[in-house]
């Protein structure tokens, strides 16, 4: 399968400790997102890096929240003293830059980490 | 800011009955609407990106369509295994990548 992947799958986590979630987009895609999704809403928009530049962020992501992708390749999306508001679906996705007659790239999801905080 | 609505929220049909869904936008210098169908539990998967008012897009039993204001979603002769929930996302001119998602219109489709 050379979709994107996301681990872990499932977390469950007490209020106040720190999660690390991790995304492998689909190889040769330099564009790499992450949105967050609860309950009966579509996803929100979290950040975008291009290569290892993070170029977009959303006001959605406080302080703390932390999103890298040092070497251009996998990203890893961290927060700290989570709080039972942070239980959601967070979803990654990539693309490659729209080529030829094209406007935009189109984003491939993957298949999410669901986050729950007690 | 960019905004999505779709409609209905829900919808139940039966095999066999054909409806559409509905997609209204407002963004600023569109650049692409895109439809995802989503299973519970699921990330999004890719159906189809329209990009200006009159462009049609077909595959199998959809058939998504544009126009200045709002983007359909054609459900023909639906089976049991079109249930799922459709989202509706708009990119516009002003921001790099993100896209804004409606919230979504769950439907099943009945024996």
């Amino acid at each position: 399968d050379t979709g994107v992947s996301q681990n872990p799958r499932h977390k469950i986590t007490k209020r106040g400790q720190n999660v690390t979630f991790r995304c492998d987009p689909i190889s040769e895609h330099n564009r790499l997102y992450w949105y967050r999704q609860t309950l009966g809403q579509g996803p929100e928009f979290l950040t975008y890096f291009q290569n290892e530049a993070q170029l977009e962020k959303s006001r959605l992501l406080s302080d703390r929240f932390s999103a890298e992708r040092p070497k251009g390749s996998f990203s890893t999306l961290e927060i700290q003293r989570t709080e039972q508001g942070d239980s959601a679906m967070y979803l990654c996705a990539s693309s490659s830059p729209a080529q030829g007659a094209t406007l935009t790239d189109t984003q491939y999801f993957g298949p999410g980490t669901r986050l729950t905080v007690l | 800011e960019d905004q999505v609505t779709q409609s209905p929220e829900a919808l139940r049909l039966q095999e066999g009955e054909s409806s559409s869904l509905n997609c209204s936008y407002t963004v600023s210098g569109l650049r692409g609407l895109f439809w995802y169908r989503q299973d519970p539990g699921k990330g999004p998967e890719f159906l189809f990106t329209l990009y200006s008012a009159g462009e049609e897009k077909e595959k199998e039993r959809l058939k998504a369509t544009l126009t200045k204001k709002e983007s359909f979603l054609h459900i023909t002769a639906p089976k049991p295994e079109d249930s799922a929930t459709y989202l509706c996302a708009v990119r516009g001119g002003s921001t790099l990548g993100r896209l804004y998602f409606g919230r979504g219109t769950q439907l099943t489709v009945w024996p």
